[in-house]
């Protein structure tokens, strides 16, 4: 089945730094790919939509200048946490859909902690 | 607007318990599909099934069963036998079906199930 990578599957910053995480399509090409959050013991809360050469399209209550998308490619959308602050210690998931099929198919997920 | 219901927070049962998980949807699309991910503590999602809004038959698939009831929007999720290795959180989760919202899931806000040997 299709797969989707991100990397890197764990990172810890420091506070005010950036840190981008990278959600890759392996065997297919994804025009669109979904940025989801998880809290610790919550559920996963949908960010982003990124869309491949156009701007991404936030979820209400998304701060688009912090958590910048860049869908570069038709196999990589990228996220960076901009001045990362330890509020956004979290999980973060992104999703690619296949459009040759119905599938929608998950990464393993970015825990990400901010000292 | 979406919304998902988990109403069971935790689930605690005994091994070789039936389980079942409830979820209850609101969606105003005509047509959609409904979800159900297990996430272990690695936090991967694995996907578990996929069932289109037309499509009322109940599934099984081996130790796993859903039951699909559009008349009172429930898509619950039936474990027999339960194992220990079932533990998990498990999400119920909703998308529309066409066009560029395909994809763009609403999740419930998960079951923790815990199996006791």
């Amino acid at each position: 089945g299709a797969v989707v990578s991100q990397h890197p599957s764990r990172v810890i910053c420091k506070s005010g730094t950036s840190v981008k995480i990278e959600c890759r399509s392996l065997d297919f090409q994804a025009t669109t790919m979904f940025w989801y959050r998880q809290f610790p013991k919550q559920s996963l809360m949908l960010m982003a939509t990124s869309n491949e050469g156009s701007k991404a399209t936030y979820e209400q209550g998304v701060e688009k200048d912090k958590f910048l998308i860049n869908h570069a490619s038709l196999t990589l959308s990228t996220l960076t946490v901009t001045s990362a602050h330890p509020e956004d210690s979290s999980f973060y998931i992104c999703s690619a859909r296949d459009p040759g099929s119905i599938g929608n198919f998950f990464g393993p997920g970015t825990r990400l902690t901010v000292l | 607007a979406q919304k998902v219901t988990q109403a069971q927070t935790e689930i605690s049962v005994v091994e070789k318990e039936d389980v079942t998980l409830d979820c209850v949807y609101e969606t105003r699309d005509t047509t959609y599909y409904l979800f159900w991910y297990k996430q272990p503590p690695s936090g991967e999602l694995v996907f578990l099934i996929r069932r289109n809004s037309f499509d009322e038959q109940n599934e099984i698939s081996g130790r796993y069963s859903w039951n699909f009831q559009k008349s009172t929007s429930s898509f619950n999720f039936t474990i027999t036998a339960s194992q220990v290795v079932d533990s998990a959180v498990y999400f119920c989760a909703l998308s529309a079906a066409g066009g560029t919202s395909y994809g763009k899931l609403t999740f419930g806000q998960g079951t923790i199930l815990t199996v006791h040997p």
